[in-house]
């Protein structure tokens, strides 16, 4: 069975740092295949795919936010890990993370996901 | 950036009802393309992928069918637990993108 769950802070100002940390089970990133993604939503809003990690390191994000962020992996912990610099009110959502692989390109497993708010 | 735009926004239905939802891609996206279903509060769920291919445990009632840039969710009798949120999402190239949402309301 695949489990993800989110984790990081809830609230964050304006300038600063987020760092996410999506922690799994049930599946391994080392396997051929496999992917984790973040996507988030703002309150009442549309899905917004953000980044994605390959089981062999590669790595794609949106091109409207690359410059802003990084996703990372911890295998040896099954964890993924999303940082957003210069965080600003208009990016206040639920932060999911997502496991692709078992379905085709397609995110077949989610976490809970984690409102984070931006406000000074 | 491929666009993807659904319609309607939201639709009315009652128990029983067969009810379609569409997906338009701004370019042609071959059956790249997945559908899902968020309740309030919850994570979105995937019910069909590859255009029409049904996601392991999801209910026969739901089917999705298209290609290129015209793509359809069909639930052929709504249950009360179907009314919720349906969003599509195209694969076929990096970035990936959804489309606003369909809100299925009783």
């Amino acid at each position: 069975q695949i489990t993800l769950k989110e984790s990081g802070p809830t609230l964050v100002k304006p300038t600063q740092t987020l760092t996410l940390t999506c922690t799994f089970s049930g599946f391994s990133l080392s396997t051929s295949g496999v992917a984790v993604g973040w996507i988030r939503q703002p309150p009442g809003k549309a899905l917004e795919w953000l980044a994605l990690i390959y089981w062999d390191d590669d790595r794609r994000y949106s091109p409207s936010l690359k410059s802003r962020l990084t996703i990372t992996e911890d295998t040896s912990k099954n964890q993924v890990v999303l940082t957003m610099t210069n965080m600003d009110p208009v990016d206040t959502a639920t932060y999911y993370c997502a496991h692709s692989g078992s379905s085709g390109w397609y995110f077949d497993s989610w976490g809970q996901g984690t409102l984070v708010t931006v406000s000074s | 950036d491929i666009q993807m735009t659904q319609s309607p926004s939201s639709v009315s239905a009652s128990v029983g009802d067969r009810v379609t939802i569409t997906c338009q891609a701004s370019q042609g996206i071959s059956s790249w393309l997945a559908w899902y279903q968020q309740k309030p509060g919850k994570a979105p769920k995937l019910l069909i992928y590859a255009a029409s291919s049904l996601q392991s445990g999801v209910p026969s009632r739901f089917s999705g069918s298209g290609s290129g840039t015209d793509f359809t969710l069909t639930i052929s009798s709504l249950q009360s637990e179907d009314f919720a949120t349906y969003h599509c999402q195209q694969a076929n190239s990096f970035p990936y993108s959804f489309g606003q949402g369909t809100k299925l309301e009783i």
